[in-house]
């Protein structure tokens, strides 16, 4: 079956625009998260959302940084007034429930996003 | 502290080695344990998870060992294929529903002729 898509693939964008990345979760998936990679460097955490509970937006870095996900399914995350250091790769994954069980995460395959 | 550390590699290794990545992680709530692979600029994939018991695949072998809240990584006879970044990643539960990953920095393994 189809596993998680994301887009754009790669995004070049000027200092101070705002952008938006777009994910499509595994169908049937309710939990879905974000992280970014920064080159070199490990998963850092962003924001997760799982089924109808309020979002865990612990790991979002600054005000700039949103999502949503509606209807349980497709979530966009926007950054508003991008800066150079939010250039990274920015994965969405998904799993079939938000527990603390041996169900498997999938990750899409990033949205490349470099800020100019 | 972080809620997993790894070691920080790399490694390098001929082809046919024994290689062994070890983590610990910091909470007692954690649930569920999983070692990712993640080659280079692609995402992460799912290597094996890792259960009380120990539980092998092929060539890879995974350790717990919660008293010690450590977990290994062993990768008998390496192959070239076998060159990439090794996440180590913990489930910790949060609530009922509300479990949430936790990823090590991970450790990059070169296997080489």
């Amino acid at each position: 079956g189809a596993g998680v898509s994301q887009s754009p693939s790669n995004k070049v964008t000027e200092k101070g625009k705002d952008v938006e990345l777009r994910c499509d979760p595994i169908s049937g998936h309710t939990a879905l998260y974000w992280y970014r990679q920064s080159l070199g460097q490990g998963l850092e955490f962003l924001i997760y959302f799982q089924g109808n509970s309020a979002p865990d937006k612990s790991g979002l870095p600054s005000d700039r940084f949103s999502a949503e996900r509606t209807g349980g399914s497709v979530s966009t995350l926007t950054i508003q007034r991008t800066q150079q250091e939010d250039s990274a790769v920015y994965l969405c994954a998904s799993k079939t429930s938000g527990g603390a069980d041996y169900n498997e995460q999938f990750f899409g395959p990033g949205t490349r996003l470099t800020v100019l | 502290r972080k809620e997993v550390e790894q070691d920080p590699g790399p490694f390098n290794v001929p082809e046919g080695a024994t290689v062994a990545f070890n983590c610990t992680y910091s909470n007692s709530a954690s649930q569920s344990f999983f070692w990712y692979r993640q080659d280079c600029r692609k995402e992460p994939k799912l290597l094996m998870s890792v259960y009380s018991s120990g539980n092998e695949d092929g060539r890879f072998t995974a350790q717990l060992n919660r008293a010690s809240q450590y977990i290994s990584l062993l990768i008998r006879d390496s192959k070239l294929s076998d060159s990439a970044t090794y996440l180590c990643v913990v489930n910790i539960d949060r609530g009922s529903t509300l479990g949430r990953l936790y990823f090590g920095r991970g450790t990059q393994l070169t296997v080489w002729p």
